[in-house]
């Protein structure tokens, strides 16, 4: 089945750690994203790549870094630098031609003790 | 001026009426609009997209779209208890790339 997975489901970080969330697509999109989404708000924009080795800052980056070695990976780390990181992450990918509309994965829900 | 505004809601209708949710957008460059339908504690799903002025209709649901007052809506005809979630309206800006900007989401309450 084709999809976006996210692991892990939940986390929980101790102060003052950094903490990767992961994120495959086996739908052979280009473009992948990272969202934060807190209780009764919106989706806000962390990071994004378009493609393989390139990725851009979205509106919330700092805090938080991301690579894309791999077409069907984008990794989200959470750093110490992170002062509120307790939300819910998502990740979504798209094509880049036609209508673009952006599918998620389940999300990971990241608590800090 | 927030660049997608939704109507938080709750709103509530009952069982086999028409829900109506609105999202309006300030760039009027704009080209694609999307439906997502969330669930609590899940991710979002995707609806219906839209691109041209008018209505697009998918069984239950129909999006419809007017560029000049710059307003998406979805209808839902005959809601069941099933379509009770939050609604976020997403809309692809000018020179957005493939980026969206999300509302902040409805949430629906279809009752018995």
């Amino acid at each position: 089945d084709g999809g976006i997975t996210q692991s892990p489901k939940y986390l929980f970080r101790k102060e003052g750690q950094n903490v990767t969330l992961s994120c495959e697509q086996n739908l052979n999109h280009d473009a992948m994203y990272w969202y934060r989404q807190d209780p009764g708000q919106g989706l806000r924009l962390i990071y994004y790549s378009q493609i393989v080795n390139d990725f851009q800052k979205g509106d919330i980056a700092e805090g938080y870094s991301v690579s894309r070695e791999k077409k069907e990976s984008f990794p989200l780390t959470v750093t110490s630098a992170q002062k509120n990181p307790t939300a819910f992450y998502l990740c979504a990918s798209t094509r880049t031609s036609g209508i673009n509309e952006q599918f998620f994965g389940p999300g990971t829900r990241l608590t800090v003790l | 001026q927030k660049e997608v505004e939704q109507n938080s809601g709750p709103l509530s209708v009952p069982e086999g009426a028409i829900a109506s949710l609105n999202c309006t957008y300030s760039d009027r460059g704009s080209q694609s609009f999307f439906w997502y339908r969330q669930y609590s504690g899940k991710s979002p799903e995707l609806i219906m997209f839209i691109y041209s002025n008018g209505d697009k209709e998918d069984g239950r649901f129909t999006a419809q779209l007017n560029k000049a007052s710059q307003y998406v809506s979805l209808l839902i005809r005959d809601s069941q208890p099933s379509d009770s979630a939050t609604y976020l309206c997403a809309v692809r800006p000018t020179g957005g790339g493939n980026k969206l900007t999300f509302g902040t989401g409805t949430q629906l309450k279809v009752e018995l």
